[in-house]
This record gives structure tokens, C-alpha cells and sequence, in this order.
């Protein structure tokens, strides 16, 4: 199984900065999918990320405010910009194993905006 | 519209006993379901799934059920042990796609 590591395992961050969101995997992989965990709620897709292309957002999820990266096949980057208390939240990467059908999980950023 | 749904936000279960966990979907085009576990400060990690191809599937203590006329699946977990303690989602999935989606979460109290 993939071993993902992602980092910052939290920050505390002012209103109207911006957060970088950092995921190595220790293989490589097409996809790489970020999540965001609202308090209270469930794991939603933000956008898909694959090497060598433009992410691909989700509906209510735009470039400008959480720009990716995605370099190589082990290594993405997520931006959440110009923040805002509403913007606190976990925010995971992923890969998902093809052969196995699941989804692999870093162990989440906890965001919290003042 | 939210196609996944657990409708209980916790659950608590003495060491031992049987834990049951539930899930609905809206879906009916869903043909993969799984189960994760999550601790506090950790991300989900997977615990078992199964095809719309079957009814049960089996690994250890836990079994996932899945009754595809009533869109509805459930974990069991037997015995259930304080280690289990933790937020337990679902997730499905449509063939061909990439995209997983997530129920709210259960949290899972067993009692020693």
C-alpha cells in the first residue's frame, strides 16, 4: 500500500494569508486527489490532480482559491488562498491503489483561520 | 444532495458486544462500497469493501452487508474491542470513475 506523507500536520494561519499543503508518496501514481473534512462533515473531493495537466476542480471548488501542483508522480502541493474562518478545515491527500480499488490517505493538514 | 448518508453521528457499544454501523445511498448507479476508519489527527484508513456483485463480505471481525434493494449497507464489527473506538465512514462509488463519495461519519465508543 502507498505511504503517503503530508505536512503541515496543522498550522494556525491569519485571514486573507495563504496555506501550502505538501504530499510525497513513496510510489508513483497517475492521480492525486485532494479531500477537504469540514467540521462535522463528510470527505469532499476538492480536485483531481495529474502530472503533466491542469488539476481538475470539483463543482464549488475553484483554481483561483486552491491552486495545485503537481510536478512529478509523487509529489502535489495544495494552496488554500486568501483565507478565511470558513476555510478551516482537515485537507487530505490521496491516492488511490488501481489494483485494489481503494483510496490511500495522508494523515490530513487541520487548518484553523482566526 | 447529500447520496451518502449515515444517519447515526455516534454509537456506543460495550467491549465485546456487537457493533453495528450503517449506511444509506441515493444512487443506485453506486457499485463499490467501503468502509474507513479514522482516529483523531490521523487520516482514514481503509477497512473493507465490497462489489455490488455480492451481499457480505467478510475480513476478521469485520463483515459489510449490502442490500441493494433497500440501497443500504452495514458494518458489523465482532467483538468489538476500545481499540475500535474511532469515526467510521462509508463510501461509494460509480464504475469507471475515480470519484469516491463519503458519508458524515459515525463515531464509535466502545466501552471497556
Amino acid at each position: 500500500s502507498a505511504v503517503i506523507s503530508q505536512k503541515p500536520s496543522r498550522d494556525i494561519c491569519q485571514r486573507g494569508t495563504s496555506l501550502t499543503i505538501q504530499c510525497q508518496v513513496d510510489s508513483q501514481v497517475t492521480m492525486m486527489f485532494w479531500y477537504r473534512q469540514q467540521p462535522g462533515q463528510s470527505l469532499t473531493l476538492i480536485a483531481t490532480a495529474n502530472q503533466g495537466s491542469e488539476a481538475t476542480y470539483e463543482s464549488g471548488f475553484v483554481i483561483d482559491k486552491f491552486p495545485i501542483s503537481r510536478p512529478n508522480l509523487t509529489f502535489s502541493t495544495l494552496t488554500v488562498s486568501n483565507l478565511s474562518p470558513e476555510d478551516s478545515s482537515i485537507y487530505l491527500c490521496s491516492v488511490e491503489e488501481r489494483a485494489n480499488e481503494k483510496l490511500f490517505f495522508g494523515s490530513g493538514t487541520q487548518l484553523s483561520v482566526l | 444532495d447529500q447520496q451518502v448518508k449515515q444517519n447515526s453521528p455516534s454509537l456506543s457499544v460495550q467491549e465485546g458486544r456487537i457493533s453495528i454501523l450503517n449506511c444509506d445511498y441515493t444512487n443506485s448507479m453506486f457499485d463499490y462500497f467501503l468502509w474507513y476508519k479514522k482516529y483523531p489527527a490521523e487520516g482514514p484508513t481503509f477497512l473493507i469493501s465490497i462489489s455490488s456483485i455480492k451481499d457480505k463480505n467478510e475480513d476478521g471481525r469485520f463483515t459489510v452487508f449490502l442490500n441493494k434493494s433497500a440501497k443500504h449497507l452495514s458494518l458489523h464489527i465482532v467483538p468489538s474491542q476500545p481499540g475500535d473506538s474511532a469515526v467510521y465512514f462509508c463510501a461509494a462509488s460509480t464504475p469507471g470513475t475515480y470519484k469516491y463519495i463519503f458519508g458524515t461519519g459515525t463515531r464509535l465508543k466502545v466501552l471497556a
